[in-house]
Order: C-alpha cells, then sequence, then structure tokens
C-alpha cells in the first residue's frame, strides 16, 4: 500500500527564515512525488513534481530514497508562501493512483 | 481550456437528506477523483473513477457514492447526511496515466445542519 506521511499539521516561521516541510512515504515501487499547493480562497494546484527537479516560486524538493522523503525547502521565507501545502505520491506504471498526505499549514509571520 | 467544474459551489442540506455533487473534467480528462476537505482531517480520498469505472476507493462508509459518465463527468452521491459530513468536497481530473498532473476544481462546499 502506498502512504504519504506529512508530520506536521502547522508550521509557523519568520519572514526570511528557511522553510522546510516534510514529507515521508511508503511506497514499493519507484515512486513519482508532487508537493501541490492552496492559498486561501484559491483552488488547489500543482506546485512542482520531483521528475523535473525544477525551482518553483524559490522551492525546491529532493527525492530521498533511502529515508523515503521529499522535503520541500525554500531559503527564505515570504509572506505570499503562507497556504496549505499537500504533498503526493502517484504509483509509477500502470494507470495512476495518487495519494495525498493530510497537508501542512504554512504560516509566515511577519 | 477550461478547468474543471464543479456544481454546485454552496449547499445547505439537513440531517437525513441525500445531496449529489457534479464535477466536469477538463477535456480528454478520463480519471476524476473526489476528495473531502476538513480542516480537522485535511484532505482525504473518497474514490476515483477511470473511462467510467471505480478504480480506487477510501475510507469512507457506503453512504458515499459516485459514478461516472461516458463523457467523464463524474457525480458524487452522499445518502442519509450527517453533521460530520460538513467539508469541502474537491473534484481533481487528471490524464490519469503516470507523472501526471491533478487539475482540481474550486470545491462544493457542503453544510449539514
Amino acid at each position: 500500500a502506498q502512504r504519504v506521511t506529512q508530520p506536521e499539521k502547522l508550521l509557523s516561521v519568520f519572514k526570511g527564515a528557511p522553510v522546510e516541510l516534510k514529507c515521508n512515504y511508503s511506497y514499493s515501487g519507484s515512486p513519482e512525488l508532487f508537493w501541490y499547493v492552496q492559498y486561501s480562497r484559491q483552488r488547489l494546484q500543482l506546485l512542482l513534481r520531483h521528475i523535473s527537479r525544477e525551482s518553483i516560486k524559490g522551492f525546491t524538493a529532493d527525492l530521498n530514497k533511502g529515508e523515503t522523503s521529499f522535503h520541500l525547502k525554500k531559503p527564505f521565507a515570504q509572506e505570499e508562501d503562507s497556504a496549505m501545502y499537500y504533498c503526493a505520491l502517484s504509483s509509477s506504471g500502470g494507470y495512476q493512483k495518487v495519494t495525498f498526505g493530510t497537508g501542512t499549514k504554512l504560516q509566515v509571520i511577519p | 481550456k477550461a478547468g474543471v467544474t464543479q456544481t454546485p459551489r454552496y449547499l445547505i442540506k439537513t440531517r437525513g437528506q441525500q445531496v449529489t455533487l457534479s464535477c466536469s473534467p477538463i477535456s480528454g480528462h478520463r480519471s476524476v477523483s473526489w476528495y473531502q476537505q476538513t480542516p480537522g482531517q485535511g484532505l482525504q480520498f473518497l474514490f476515483e473513477y477511470f473511462s467510467e469505472t471505480q478504480r480506487n476507493k477510501g475510507n469512507f462508509p457506503g453512504r458515499f457514492s459516485g459514478r461516472q459518465f461516458s463523457n467523464s463527468r463524474s457525480e458524487m452521491n452522499v445518502s442519509t447526511l450527517e453533521l460530520g459530513d460538513s467539508a469541502l468536497y474537491l473534484c481533481a481530473s487528471s490524464l490519469g496515466t503516470s507523472n501526471t498532473e491533478a487539475f482540481f476544481g474550486q470545491g462544493t462546499r457542503l453544510t449539514v445542519v
């Protein structure tokens, strides 16, 4: 069974401080991982995916297969980063099954 | 292209009633998933349909059901509503193949009184 764990429901950081949103997963195959974000009053949307190895809005995430983690990081938090963040895992091969974590609310304090 | 459309946006129902929510996916998307979002529980998976077949089901009681039509539009039904069913119900569509992005609708806010 595939599982995604986001241990923190709420993460509060000061503006300019580094941010790390934790995500751990459980999956027997080779996973495909995503981070989704939901800003206030907006729909849930894709932030980044591990296969693209991209940086979006200053955020990066590295897949660590040894630790089965896909933590989301940003060196300097901005107030507009305040949002709900969800880590998601997609099964590889065949048809897609997506599992979301329960989410972490990031609160950036001015 | 048009995004995922959910109707209605808001609903108020009383306990014991039933409700049907609708989701129109992005054109060409064959996979539709439903989620329940609450402040306390976060995002919880309800079920997923692909080409009119339910492929996956979350851990919800049988009062929650759904279906998908040949045009990929999907409906979700909740019978015998309980106060705890009050939540934002989100629909997401995707191509349904590996490593594809899920596109979410704005959701239907259901309030059970």
